[in-house]
């Protein structure tokens, strides 16, 4: 059955790093997404990505925050300079359809920044 | 209030029981809803989506929507341990943004 993936599992980052997490999505997808999750927190919506473009962003996704797709497969999250604050799970996701259809989420990357 | 509200619980139920997980929203403009289930440092897992008010059932999972109640439900017949988990409402008005309760943690007892 088709997956997300996404690597590393574990990041472990100085604050005022920049880290890129990466995700490959499901091969036929179209829409990707960022969430994140603080520990003990909700899941939390960051951007969502279609054709080459940001089509939706929340109000945490700010100036440090960047999306690509660098090539066919990949998608990935780049964080400019972390701060302790962005210490979470981070989850890709991607569907065939844009919407709220049935997004499919990856393991997730656990961010710790020290 | 809060967007979406959802129990944390935990809810430590034995084998076999039905199960009822609930979550309450304030956006009336939601009209997607789902039910996500994510065991412990995994991605959350798509269970059930429906869309409107009304009821969808798949196995032994049935979930229901009152919108004019704004309250969504899932229940789970003849639970098994392999259930427990960490069950996650998540909402959405049409665009690409999920918005997702806090979760519930389920125990199933064998």
């Amino acid at each position: 059955e088709p997956e997300v993936t996404q690597t590393p599992s574990h990041q472990v980052t100085q604050m005022g790093q920049e880290v890129i997490l990466r995700c490959v999505p499901i091969s036929n997808h179209l829409y990707f997404y960022w969430y994140r999750q603080i520990l003990g927190q909700k899941v939390e919506f960051l951007v969502s990505f279609y054709n080459n473009e940001i089509s939706e962003k929340s109000e945490i996704f700010d100036d440090q925050f960047s999306v690509e797709r660098p090539d066919g497969s990949n998608f990935t999250l780049k964080i400019r300079s972390t701060k302790l604050e962005d210490s979470a799970m981070y989850f890709c996701a991607s569907t065939l359809a844009g919407g709220p259809g049935e997004q499919f989420f990856g393991p997730g990357t656990r961010l710790t920044v020290l | 209030q809060k967007e979406v509200e959802q129990d944390p619980g935990p809810l430590s139920v034995p084998e076999g029981a039905i199960v009822s997980l609930n979550c309450t929203y304030s956006n009336s403009a939601f009209q997607y809803f789902m039910w996500y289930r994510q065991y412990s440092r995994k991605g959350p897992e798509l269970l059930m989506y429906t869309y409107s008010s009304g009821n969808k059932e798949d196995g032994r999972f049935t979930a229901q929507v009152d919108k004019s109640s704004k309250y969504i439900s899932l229940f789970i017949r003849d639970s098994q341990p392999s259930d427990s988990a960490t069950y996650l409402c998540a909402m959405s008005a049409g665009g690409n943004k999920l918005v997702f309760g806090a979760g519930t943690i389920l125990r199933v007892k064998s």
